[in-house]
């Protein structure tokens, strides 16, 4: 089993959906988990993060963590054509050497 | 600031033949990594360097040399070209202390080995 899998795409909605991408993990001891965004032909770039399980909102985008199910989501709201990109999950543990473990990253197109 | 900047763009190499991929970055990171991302396979860690003179391999440090004789710059080496290495290179890098889960990427580097 991967350490990281991520739900396979490409994803394509209609704008003003609500985009669900998730990923599991099997890594107990990770503790940080990520989300980045990577628009074509960009380097990644940090959109959201979460400590440990809970939610986490900021406007249209809300991540969750499930420690219990070791899954985690982001959630899109009202989903805009800007949207479109790819979306990586990234994992680490503590400790100041940690590295990030990311997802195969999976493509959302919103189509306006 | 420039953030994290990389050198070349694009580039195109026979099988066999050597080249340094440039990364700098001014913010004063002592972190630094390199990634390879191949279509489909997220970002695969290849050396990462926790400060000046300090580097080790991450998960496919095959056919790669990094070396860290500054804070601001990681060159990427690769010897001996195989198609196998045709594929999209990040730099990134990261504060030492604190938020340690946000690295900041580079644009990326483009390579062809045919």
């Amino acid at each position: 089993q991967k350490e990281v899998e991520q739900d396979p795409g490409p994803l394509s909605v209609p704008e003003g959906a609500i985009v669900s991408l998730n990923c599991t993990y099997s890594n107990s001891a990770f503790q940080y988990f990520m989300w980045y965004r990577q628009y074509s032909r960009k380097g990644p770039e940090l959109l959201m993060y979460t400590y440990s399980s809970g939610n986490k909102e900021d406007g249209r985008f809300t991540a969750q963590v499930d420690k219990s199910s070791k899954y985690i989501s982001l959630f899109i709201r009202d989903s805009q054509p800007s949207d479109s990109a790819t979306y990586l999950c990234a994992m680490s543990a503590t400790g100041a050497n940690s590295k990030l473990t990311f997802g195969k990253g999976i493509t959302l197109s919103v189509r306006p | 600031n420039a953030g994290v900047t990389q050198t070349p763009k694009f580039r195109i190499l026979k099988i066999g033949q050597s080249m340094t991929l440039q990364c700098t970055q001014d913010m004063n990171h002592n972190y630094m990594y390199w990634y390879r991302q191949d279509p489909g396979m997220g970002l695969k860690l290849i050396y990462y360097s926790v400060g000046a003179g300090i580097t080790d391999k991450g998960e496919v440090p095959n056919g790669y040399n990094v070396s860290r004789s500054t804070t601001e710059d990681f060159p990427l080496r690769l010897e001996l070209a195989a198609p196998s290495q045709t594929s999209v290179y990040f730099c990134a890098s990261r504060n030492g202390q604190g938020s340690h889960y946000e690295q900041y990427f580079g644009p990326g580097t483009r390579l062809t080995v045919t």
